[in-house]
Protein backbone atom coordinates (compact mmCIF):
# COMPACT_ATOMS: atom_id res chain seq x y z
CA UNK A 1 0.00 0.00 0.00
CA UNK A 2 1.33 3.39 -0.95
CA UNK A 3 2.03 5.50 1.82
CA UNK A 4 2.87 9.28 1.76
CA UNK A 5 4.05 11.20 4.72
CA UNK A 6 4.83 14.69 5.53
CA UNK A 7 7.05 16.84 7.39
CA UNK A 8 6.26 18.89 9.48
CA UNK A 9 2.66 18.91 9.89
CA UNK A 10 2.80 22.13 11.47
CA UNK A 11 5.44 24.97 10.49
CA UNK A 12 5.16 28.57 11.89
CA UNK A 13 7.77 30.63 11.04
CA UNK A 14 9.12 34.54 10.59
CA UNK A 15 8.84 36.55 7.23
CA UNK A 16 12.07 36.49 5.39
CA UNK A 17 12.96 33.33 6.73
CA UNK A 18 13.67 29.92 4.12
CA UNK A 19 12.38 26.21 5.20
CA UNK A 20 11.84 23.12 3.27
CA UNK A 21 8.40 21.02 3.70
CA UNK A 22 9.73 17.27 3.17
CA UNK A 23 7.34 14.48 1.38
CA UNK A 24 8.46 10.69 1.03
CA UNK A 25 6.93 8.09 -0.04
CA UNK A 26 6.83 4.24 0.34
CA UNK A 27 6.18 2.74 -3.66
CA UNK A 28 8.06 3.91 -6.69
CA UNK A 29 6.06 6.95 -8.17
CA UNK A 30 7.34 9.17 -10.99
CA UNK A 31 4.53 11.26 -10.56
CA UNK A 32 4.15 13.98 -7.63
CA UNK A 33 2.15 16.79 -7.10
CA UNK A 34 2.16 20.11 -4.64
CA UNK A 35 -1.50 21.64 -3.65
CA UNK A 36 -2.42 24.60 -1.89
CA UNK A 37 -5.60 24.73 0.50
CA UNK A 38 -6.20 28.16 2.23
CA UNK A 39 -8.45 27.76 4.72
CA UNK A 40 -11.95 27.26 4.48
CA UNK A 41 -10.83 26.54 0.33
CA UNK A 42 -10.53 24.35 -1.60
CA UNK A 43 -7.37 22.69 -3.06
CA UNK A 44 -5.39 24.84 -5.88
CA UNK A 45 -2.38 22.78 -7.98
CA UNK A 46 1.24 24.69 -7.07
CA UNK A 47 3.25 21.73 -9.48
CA UNK A 48 3.05 18.79 -11.60
CA UNK A 49 6.98 17.28 -10.82
CA UNK A 50 6.93 14.22 -13.48
CA UNK A 51 10.77 12.68 -13.77
CA UNK A 52 13.89 11.71 -11.41
CA UNK A 53 15.46 15.41 -10.95
CA UNK A 54 12.73 17.65 -11.87
CA UNK A 55 12.63 21.19 -10.44
CA UNK A 56 9.78 24.05 -10.66
CA UNK A 57 9.62 27.25 -9.46
CA UNK A 58 7.08 30.15 -8.58
CA UNK A 59 7.73 32.80 -6.97
CA UNK A 60 8.68 32.10 -3.71
CA UNK A 61 8.06 28.50 -3.38
CA UNK A 62 10.37 25.56 -5.37
CA UNK A 63 9.91 22.13 -5.78
CA UNK A 64 12.15 19.20 -6.38
CA UNK A 65 11.64 15.42 -6.85
CA UNK A 66 14.17 12.45 -6.12
CA UNK A 67 12.59 9.53 -7.30
CA UNK A 68 15.37 7.10 -6.25
CA UNK A 69 15.17 8.50 -2.51
CA UNK A 70 11.42 8.15 -3.02
CA UNK A 71 11.59 12.53 -1.92
CA UNK A 72 10.37 15.67 -3.00
CA UNK A 73 10.74 18.93 -1.23
CA UNK A 74 9.06 22.08 -1.24
CA UNK A 75 11.27 24.96 -0.68
CA UNK A 76 10.18 27.99 0.51
CA UNK A 77 12.75 31.42 0.33
CA UNK A 78 11.80 34.81 2.48
CA UNK A 79 8.91 33.60 3.32
CA UNK A 80 5.93 36.24 3.70
CA UNK A 81 2.48 36.03 5.39
CA UNK A 82 0.38 35.25 1.86
CA UNK A 83 2.02 32.06 1.96
CA UNK A 84 -0.07 31.20 4.93
CA UNK A 85 -1.70 27.90 3.90
CA UNK A 86 -1.26 24.20 3.95
CA UNK A 87 0.61 22.27 1.79
CA UNK A 88 -0.10 18.57 0.51
CA UNK A 89 1.85 16.56 -1.80
CA UNK A 90 0.24 14.25 -3.75
CA UNK A 91 1.70 10.64 -5.72
CA UNK A 92 0.65 8.92 -8.49
CA UNK A 93 0.60 4.81 -7.82
CA UNK A 94 -2.68 3.15 -9.40
CA UNK A 95 -4.05 6.87 -8.49
CA UNK A 96 -3.37 9.68 -6.40
CA UNK A 97 -2.27 9.47 -2.61
CA UNK A 98 -1.97 12.68 -0.66
CA UNK A 99 0.00 13.78 2.49
CA UNK A 100 -1.16 14.74 5.53
CA UNK A 101 -0.64 18.46 4.90
CA UNK A 102 1.94 20.81 6.16
CA UNK A 103 0.29 23.84 8.06
CA UNK A 104 1.98 26.79 7.64
CA UNK A 105 1.95 29.96 9.24
CA UNK A 106 4.19 33.04 7.82
CA UNK A 107 4.40 35.49 11.41
CA UNK A 108 5.53 38.86 10.58
CA UNK B 1 -19.14 27.63 -15.72
CA UNK B 2 -15.65 26.03 -15.74
CA UNK B 3 -13.55 23.49 -13.86
CA UNK B 4 -15.37 21.75 -11.20
CA UNK B 5 -18.62 23.44 -9.39
CA UNK B 6 -20.20 21.54 -6.11
CA UNK B 7 -23.49 22.29 -4.83
CA UNK B 8 -24.68 23.64 -2.10
CA UNK B 9 -21.84 24.93 -0.93
CA UNK B 10 -22.93 24.62 2.35
CA UNK B 11 -25.59 22.44 4.44
CA UNK B 12 -26.72 21.27 7.83
CA UNK B 13 -29.08 18.70 8.52
CA UNK B 14 -30.47 16.31 11.07
CA UNK B 15 -29.53 13.13 11.58
CA UNK B 16 -32.65 11.80 10.19
CA UNK B 17 -32.90 13.97 7.21
CA UNK B 18 -31.89 13.05 3.56
CA UNK B 19 -29.98 14.98 1.50
CA UNK B 20 -27.54 15.09 -1.94
CA UNK B 21 -24.33 16.58 -3.15
CA UNK B 22 -24.23 17.12 -6.79
CA UNK B 23 -20.99 17.38 -8.22
CA UNK B 24 -20.13 19.08 -11.90
CA UNK B 25 -17.29 18.75 -14.03
CA UNK B 26 -16.62 21.00 -17.42
CA UNK B 27 -13.24 19.88 -18.33
CA UNK B 28 -13.77 16.72 -19.98
CA UNK B 29 -12.63 14.17 -17.26
CA UNK B 30 -13.10 10.61 -16.88
CA UNK B 31 -12.72 9.97 -13.57
CA UNK B 32 -14.15 11.28 -10.65
CA UNK B 33 -13.44 11.57 -6.65
CA UNK B 34 -15.13 12.41 -3.32
CA UNK B 35 -13.06 13.34 -0.87
CA UNK B 36 -13.73 14.11 3.22
CA UNK B 37 -11.94 16.58 4.80
CA UNK B 38 -12.03 17.15 8.64
CA UNK B 39 -9.47 17.52 11.53
CA UNK B 40 -9.26 14.30 12.18
CA UNK B 41 -8.45 13.42 9.01
CA UNK B 42 -6.74 15.79 6.58
CA UNK B 43 -8.25 14.08 3.05
CA UNK B 44 -9.69 11.11 3.26
CA UNK B 45 -10.51 9.35 -0.32
CA UNK B 46 -14.11 8.25 -0.44
CA UNK B 47 -14.87 6.98 -3.76
CA UNK B 48 -13.53 6.79 -7.11
CA UNK B 49 -15.29 6.41 -10.51
CA UNK B 50 -13.46 5.79 -13.41
CA UNK B 51 -15.42 6.00 -16.54
CA UNK B 52 -18.44 5.67 -14.54
CA UNK B 53 -17.60 2.67 -12.95
CA UNK B 54 -17.12 2.79 -9.38
CA UNK B 55 -13.39 1.53 -8.53
CA UNK B 56 -12.58 2.58 -5.11
CA UNK B 57 -14.81 2.27 -1.99
CA UNK B 58 -12.54 3.21 0.90
CA UNK B 59 -14.67 1.65 3.98
CA UNK B 60 -17.41 4.12 3.59
CA UNK B 61 -20.63 3.18 5.55
CA UNK B 62 -23.27 2.54 3.83
CA UNK B 63 -25.10 5.78 4.82
CA UNK B 64 -22.82 7.68 2.29
CA UNK B 65 -24.15 6.65 -1.06
CA UNK B 66 -22.70 7.67 -4.58
CA UNK B 67 -24.13 7.99 -7.97
CA UNK B 68 -22.39 8.77 -11.10
CA UNK B 69 -24.65 8.71 -13.93
CA UNK B 70 -22.25 10.00 -16.65
CA UNK B 71 -18.46 10.69 -16.43
CA UNK B 72 -19.80 14.88 -15.93
CA UNK B 73 -21.45 14.58 -12.87
CA UNK B 74 -21.50 13.11 -9.50
CA UNK B 75 -24.03 12.43 -6.41
CA UNK B 76 -23.14 12.20 -2.96
CA UNK B 77 -26.30 10.79 -1.59
CA UNK B 78 -27.03 11.09 2.75
CA UNK B 79 -28.71 9.25 4.99
CA UNK B 80 -28.95 8.78 8.73
CA UNK B 81 -25.77 11.11 9.26
CA UNK B 82 -24.01 11.56 12.47
CA UNK B 83 -22.26 14.28 13.99
CA UNK B 84 -19.34 13.19 13.26
CA UNK B 85 -19.80 13.24 9.66
CA UNK B 86 -19.52 16.90 9.72
CA UNK B 87 -16.97 17.96 7.37
CA UNK B 88 -15.80 19.38 4.02
CA UNK B 89 -16.94 17.29 1.49
CA UNK B 90 -14.70 17.89 -1.92
CA UNK B 91 -14.94 16.62 -5.52
CA UNK B 92 -12.66 16.35 -7.68
CA UNK B 93 -11.81 14.98 -11.05
CA UNK B 94 -8.87 14.16 -13.52
CA UNK B 95 -7.85 12.76 -17.10
CA UNK B 96 -7.17 8.77 -17.19
CA UNK B 97 -4.65 9.41 -20.07
CA UNK B 98 -2.56 11.97 -21.63
CA UNK B 99 -0.09 14.20 -20.62
CA UNK B 100 -2.06 15.76 -17.56
CA UNK B 101 -3.32 12.44 -16.44
CA UNK B 102 -4.26 11.53 -12.77
CA UNK B 103 -3.45 15.31 -11.72
CA UNK B 104 -6.62 16.38 -10.01
CA UNK B 105 -8.76 19.30 -10.03
CA UNK B 106 -10.86 20.21 -7.33
CA UNK B 107 -14.16 22.15 -6.59
CA UNK B 108 -14.91 24.38 -4.12
CA UNK B 109 -16.34 21.87 -1.53
CA UNK B 110 -19.32 21.09 0.24
CA UNK B 111 -19.63 22.55 3.90
CA UNK B 112 -21.56 20.06 5.65
CA UNK B 113 -22.73 20.20 8.96
CA UNK B 114 -25.34 17.34 10.98
CA UNK B 115 -27.12 18.51 14.23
Amino acid sequence: ELKVEQNPLFLSMQEGKNYTIYCNYSTTSDRLYWYRQDPGKSLESLFVLLSNGAVKQEGRLMASLDTKARLSTLHITAAVHDLSATYFCAVVYSDMRFGAGTRLTVKP
Amino acid sequence: ETGVTQTPRHLVMGMTNKKSLKCEQHLGHNAMYWYKQSAKKPLELMFVYNFKEQTENNSVPSRFSPECPNSSHLFLHLHTLQPEDSALYLCASSRLTGGDSYEQYFGPGTRLTVT
